[in-house]
C-alpha cells in the first residue's frame, strides 16, 4: 500500500490522558497535513509541514494539540490532556510541493475519550 | 476563506441516472477547487480538482465545473453506481491547499437508488 498510511485506526482514552497519532506519507510527498473531522461535518484543517518545517499552526485547537515531523518523513500528532469533545477523527494527508499539487488523505484515526 | 456548502444534504438517484451535486464559496480568492468521496469509516478520496484558470474538467465518469462569477461548483457524475453510494465534499484553497490548507463545506450524502 503506498498511500497514506495512519496508526492507530481507532484509540479510546480516558479523559485527561494523553494521546498520540502517527502519520505516514506517500513518499515523496514532503508536504504532511493533519485535519480533524467531526461527525457530520467536513475536515477541518489544523497544520502543515513542508520537509520538517511547521509552516502553519495557527489553526490548532489549542494549545493542547501538538505536531512534529523531525525528520521530515513521518509526523506525529498529540492531544494533551484530553477532552470529550476531541472525540473526532484526525486526518493525515499528504501531498507534492507544489502549488495545486492534489492532496491525498489517508484513512483517519479516530479518537473516542470516555 | 470560509467554503459554504450549498447542498442538498441528501440526493437520491437512480441507478444509470446522472447525478449532479452543487457547491458554492465564499471566497473570491480561492484559487484551487477540489472533490473528495467519502465513505463511511474512510478518509476522503481524491475525485477530480480544478484550478482558477479553467471553468471546466473532466475524468473517468466525473465533470466539476466552476463559475467564478457566482462561486459555484459543480460535479456531474455520469452513469451513477451503487459504488457512487457515499458523501461528496467540495473544497477549496487560496494557496493551492497548501499554506491555508483547503476549507471543506458541509458535504452531500448521495445516495443511489436500484
Amino acid at each position: 500500500d503506498t498511500g497514506v498510511s495512519q496508526d492507530p485506526r481507532h484509540k479510546i482514552t480516558k479523559r485527561g490522558q494523553n494521546v498520540t497519532f502517527r502519520c505516514d506519507p506517500i513518499s515523496e510527498h514532503n508536504r504532511l497535513y493533519w485535519y480533524r473531522q467531526t461527525l457530520g461535518q467536513g475536515p477541518e484543517f489544523l497544520t502543515y509541514f513542508q520537509n520538517e518545517a511547521q509552516l502553519e499552526k495557527s489553526r490548532l485547537l489549542s494549545d493542547r494539540f501538538s505536531a512534529e515531523r523531525p525528520k521530515g518523513s513521518f509526523s506525529t500528532l498529540e492531544i494533551q490532556r484530553t477532552e470529550q469533545g476531541d472525540s473526532a477523527m484526525y486526518l493525515c494527508a499528504s501531498s507534492l510541493p507544489d502549488r495545486g499539487n492534489t492532496i491525498y488523505f489517508g484513512e483517519g484515526s479516530w479518537l473516542t475519550v470516555v | 476563506g470560509e467554503s459554504v456548502g450549498l447542498h442538498l444534504p441528501t440526493l437520491s438517484v437512480q441507478e444509470g441516472d446522472n447525478s449532479i451535486i452543487n457547491c458554492a464559496y465564499s471566497n473570491s480568492a480561492s484559487d484551487y477547487f477540489i472533490w473528495y468521496k467519502q465513505e463511511s469509516g474512510k478518509g476522503p478520496q481524491f475525485i477530480i480538482d480544478i484550478r482558477s484558470n479553467m471553468d471546466k474538467r473532466q475524468g473517468q465518469r466525473v465533470t466539476v465545473l466552476l463559475n467564478k462569477t457566482v462561486k459555484h461548483l459543480s460535479l456531474q457524475i455520469a452513469a451513477t453506481q451503487p459504488g457512487d453510494s457515499a458523501v461528496y465534499f467540495c473544497a477549496d484553497s487560496t494557496s493551492g491547499g497548501g499554506a491555508d490548507g483547503l476549507t471543506f463545506g458541509k458535504g452531500t450524502h448521495l445516495i443511489i437508488q436500484p
